[in-house]
């Protein structure tokens, strides 16, 4: 079982649809919660995090935990072409000796057609 | 620009060769981490440094590969004898907060496309 999973799509919605992403993790020490997106022949671009169980909002984007699950979720409103990337979750265990590196899942493909 | 650099932006080598990268993190951030990422895979974690100090390397870190941060400030990663397999984006991040690693956001640099032939 990988530590950190999410399905690799490619998912595809139309434009202003809700895109919904899912990523579990297996590692119930995990303490907090990434999710980047990565345009393309780029680096990984910081959308936002979360740590707390319930959602937290950023515009257009909607993060959500469940601890107990062992989920996270990216959502996002009013998708835009411009949204189509590949969306990465990533997990920090932040306790013992792990210094906050992040592990990665590998991606999920999204496609926001016109 | 304030963000994090990395230099060379690609690197065309053959194999058995050594390379060097250069990471310039966020001026205020005490933090940096080396990442590798390979075509449809997510970044794996190679090694961690606060200020100075190596604090943490992976396992996929084999004794080929050897990272600096002489000064606390910019960090090299060497990798001696280059094999194909080692082909990838390597990517550097930084990060800066004080206390735990909670809220631990890392800002990734642009990366370097190493290419092994």
């Amino acid at each position: 079982q990988k530590e950190v999973e999410q399905n690799s799509g490619p998912l595809s919605v139309p434009e202003g649809a809700i895109a919904s992403l899912n990523c579990t993790y297996s590692d119930r020490g995990s303490q907090s919660f990434f999710w980047y997106r990565q345009y393309s022949g780029k680096s990984p671009e910081l959308i936002m995090f979360i740590y707390s169980n319930g959602d937290k909002e950023d515009g257009r984007f909607t993060a959500q935990l469940n601890k107990a699950s062992q989920y996270v979720s990216l959502l996002i409103r009013d998708s835009q072409p411009s949204d189509s990337a590949t969306y990465l979750c990533a997990v920090n265990q932040a306790g013992g000796t792990s210094y906050g590196k992040l592990t990665f899942g590998q991606g999920t493909i999204l496609t926001v057609h016109p | 620009d304030t963000g994090v650099s990395q230099n060379p932006r690609h690197k065309i080598t053959k194999r058995g060769q050594n390379v060097t990268f250069r990471c310039d993190p966020i001026s205020e951030h005490n933090r940096l981490y080396w990442y590798r990422q390979t075509l449809g895979q997510g970044p794996e974690f190679l090694t961690y440094f606060q200020n100075e100090a190596q604090l943490e390397k992976s396992r996929l870190l084999s004794d080929r590969f050897s990272a600096e941060r002489p000064k606390g400030s910019f960090s090299t990663l060497e990798i001696q004898r280059t094999e194909q397999g080692d082909s990838a984006m390597y990517l550097c991040a930084s990060s800066s907060r004080g206390g735990g690693f909670l809220r631990n956001e890392q800002f990734f640099g642009p990366g370097t496309r190493l290419t092994v032939l």
